[in-house]
């Protein structure tokens, strides 16, 4: 079926070790996004990208790492995961960027 | 910058109650104005959106007014059921700058 999947659904791991959390598309959206959320903070946005091979910081980049070699993939890299990025992460496509945002189920991240 | 606030929650209501979760904004200009809804275990999905003052969004029951006297889009239902449990979201959009969320609000509808 056409939508958003993310890879794994639960993830532990711990402090020190990189975690790669994988988000794919198809739609052909040229738009995708990796928020966290966190309890009491709503979604923050971690990076986002207009189009392959074009990234940007968001809200809260620090200890994340994306890339986007092809449109419908854009996978997150915790490169030396922190307690701190204990998280649920969503990742999201859409057309355009202010149109509404089409939404994964989300990856439940524990950092021991 | 661009900013939401939510009330507070957990929400608790019973079945058929009224259903209203405040939510205001700072924006500068006429952003665009959403409400997502995330159901459990499941990622968010817009539930309805209105793009410039006094327009009405609505859907499944659910309505919001974009009121820019007072920064405000208010989420209202006249009769809730137990599938409305979940939690929601209040976002803006501001001339295709990020989506900015709001700290979201959770709903639980007791039979």
């Amino acid at each position: 079926d056409a939508g958003i999947t993310q890879s794994p659904r639960y993830k532990i791991t711990e402090t020190g070790r990189q975690v790669t959390l994988m988000c794919h598309q198809t739609w052909s959206h040229s738009y995708m996004f990796w928020y966290r959320q966190d309890l009491g903070h709503g979604l923050r946005l971690i990076y986002y990208s207009a189009a392959a091979d074009i990234t940007d910081k968001g809200e809260v980049p620090d200890g994340y790492v994306v890339s986007r070699s092809k449109t419908e993939n854009f996978p997150l890299t915790l490169e030396s995961a922190t307690r701190s990025q204990t998280s649920v992460y969503f990742c999201a496509s859409s057309p355009e960027p202010t149109v509404k945002l089409f939404f994964g189920s989300g990856t439940q991240l524990s950092v021991l | 910058g661009n900013s939401v606030t939510q009330m507070e929650g957990p929400v608790t209501l019973s079945e058929e109650a009224f259903l209203t979760i405040n939510c205001t904004y700072t924006a500068t200009g006429y952003p665009s104005l959403f409400w997502y809804v995330q159901y459990p275990g499941e990622g968010l999905q817009l539930l309805l959106k209105a793009t410039k003052a006094d327009d009405k969004g609505s859907n499944k029951g659910f309505e919001a007014t974009y009121r820019k006297e007072t920064t405000s889009f208010h989420l209202e239902k006249g009769s809730v059921q137990v599938s409305d449990s979940a939690v929601y979201f209040c976002a803006l959009n501001n001339y295709g700058q990020n989506f900015v969320f709001g700290p979201g609000t959770r709903l639980s509808v007791l039979p």
